[in-house]
């Protein structure tokens, strides 16, 4: 089974901090993506990566960065964290860039103070 | 860009009752994905299913891409099957991101 690993799966960080969400992969997946999901606005997109050094933004990557430095591994950094990055995050896998069938990892509530 | 619709919104079920939701989206696409999402916050895959009918236990959906939707199944609902249940797709030329729907949201009464 595919199995996509989330470092935490609750945080609590104050306004200001600096911020790691990792996320592994063991199914040998070229593709990686970190969404966010809030009431009301449904799941969004991000950044994401096809291959290892290689990131692309998404939908909201605005205070977000990422590093995938070995494949199986997709960080995602939230330089400064604020209020408004409280949320849900959840970490996806897919093995084929265009037809790919998504997995989601377990997916790490952050709260910032 | 491309819409990705799904009906009902919210849903509520007596034990052992049948239930379909639908998906409907605004232009071709790629693949498209039923997920379910536990009461834990994890999305677990359904289907991965671009066209056509499968089955998974009392679980089943059909996708007919050439009308632009897809249909989720459940029969002999269980309230181990409350949750919110959502549809992605795949648009082409996209790069393999899924776009979400705004998921139907199902509750099972014992």
């Amino acid at each position: 089974d595919v199995k996509v690993t989330q470092s935490s799966r609750y945080l609590v960080k104050r306004t200001g901090e600096k911020v790691f969400l990792e996320c592994v992969q063991d199914m040998d997946h070229e593709n990686m993506f970190w969404y966010r999901q809030d009431p009301g606005l449904g799941l969004r997109l991000i950044y994401f990566s096809y291959d290892v050094k290689m990131k692309e933004k998404g939908d909201i990557p605005e205070g977000y960065s990422v590093s995938r430095e070995k494949k199986e591994r997709f960080s995602l950094i939230l330089e400064s964290a604020s209020t408004n990055q409280t949320s849900m995050y959840l970490c996806a896998s897919s093995p084929i860039r265009n037809t790919g069938e998504l997995f989601f990892g377990e997916g790490s509530r952050l709260t910032v103070l | 860009g491309i819409q990705v619709e799904q009906s009902p919104p919210d849903l509520i079920l007596q034990e052992g009752a049948n239930s379909t939701l639908r998906c409907n989206f605004s232009d071709s696409v790629n693949n498209l994905q039923w997920f379910h999402q536990n009461p834990w916050g994890q999305l677990i895959n359904l289907f991965y299913i671009p066209s056509g009918t499968k089955q998974n236990g009392r679980l089943s959906a059909t996708t007919v891409a050439t009308e632009r939707y897809s249909l989720l199944y459940i029969s002999s609902s269980q309230t181990t099957d409350s949750g919110v249940y959502f549809c992605a797709v795949d648009v082409y030329n996209q790069g393999g991101k899924l776009i979400f729907g705004q998921g139907t949201e199902l509750s099972v009464k014992p």
